[in-house]
């Protein structure tokens, strides 16, 4: 157990539709992530969040939303759904800091959310 | 912008062969690198990291060396066990003054260990 729980873990769905995948970090990281893991774009960074605030965005698309909450937990909405976004969907925690410095941002995930469009 | 290029698999090792997997990375900045290893049904797990040039990285018999005249960070393992089976993935992280602190990953190289 990572400590970084993701539910649900797997979801069903059809085109059209709307699904939230939701996040609890590890206890006292403050940053969370998102991403995307499909056989044909392999590991997509989505989105980054700080202490509440967004910090960055990766690849994600306009159909798809996030926020992380103040209790620190974090959902990742998926809209108008089609096809090509079935995927597994990890959630990523990290202590995170607010500047340069030295030492590795180490990223700790969870074991995922997997969405079927069909 | 920051890319990481990994060997592609599958590699397919018996056991107790030396295994290398092959990771090179373009970045602005200094980056931090690591090795995440994914077993099957699983999430990823973070296998070693180094943080500045020559630091190595070592876990489970796993040893990977920044290199930064090469912008390399090959992944080794003298011993390959049936166990090690799994995708591994480099990933590295620059740390940005916008507080993005998110790794970007290489497309991830399958290990098949033969009894």
């Amino acid at each position: 157990d990572s400590g970084v729980t993701q539910t649900p873990k797997h979801l069903i769905t059809a085109t059209g539709q709307r699904v939230t995948l939701r996040c609890s970090p590890r206890s006292g990281d403050l940053s969370v992530y998102w991403y995307q893991q499909s056989l044909d774009q392999g590991l997509q960074f989505l989105i980054q969040y700080y202490n509440g605030e967004e910090r960055a965005k990766g690849n994600i698309l306009e159909r798809f939303s996030a926020q992380q909450f103040p209790d620190l937990h974090s959902e990742l909405n998926l809209s108008s759904l089609e096809l090509g976004d079935s995927a597994l969907y990890f959630c990523a925690s990290s202590v995170g800091s607010s500047g340069r410095g030295p030492g590795a941002n180490v990223l700790t995930f969870g074991a995922g959310s997997r969405l079927t469009v069909l | 912008g920051d890319s990481v290029t990994q060997m592609e698999g599958p590699v397919t090792l018996s056991e107790e062969a030396f295994l290398t997997i092959n990771c090179t990375y373009t970045a602005t900045g200094y980056p931090s690198l690591f090795w995440y290893v994914q077993y099957p049904g699983e999430g990823l797990q973070l296998l070693l990291k180094a943080t500045k040039a020559d630091d190595k990285g070592s876990n489970k018999g796993f040893e990977a060396t920044y290199r930064k005249e090469t912008t390399s960070f090959h992944l080794e393992k003298g011993s390959v066990q049936v166990s090690d089976s799994a995708v591994y993935f480099c990933a590295l992280s620059v740390a940005e003054d916008t507080g993005r602190r998110a790794l970007t990953f290489g497309s991830g190289t399958r290990l098949q260990v033969q009894p």
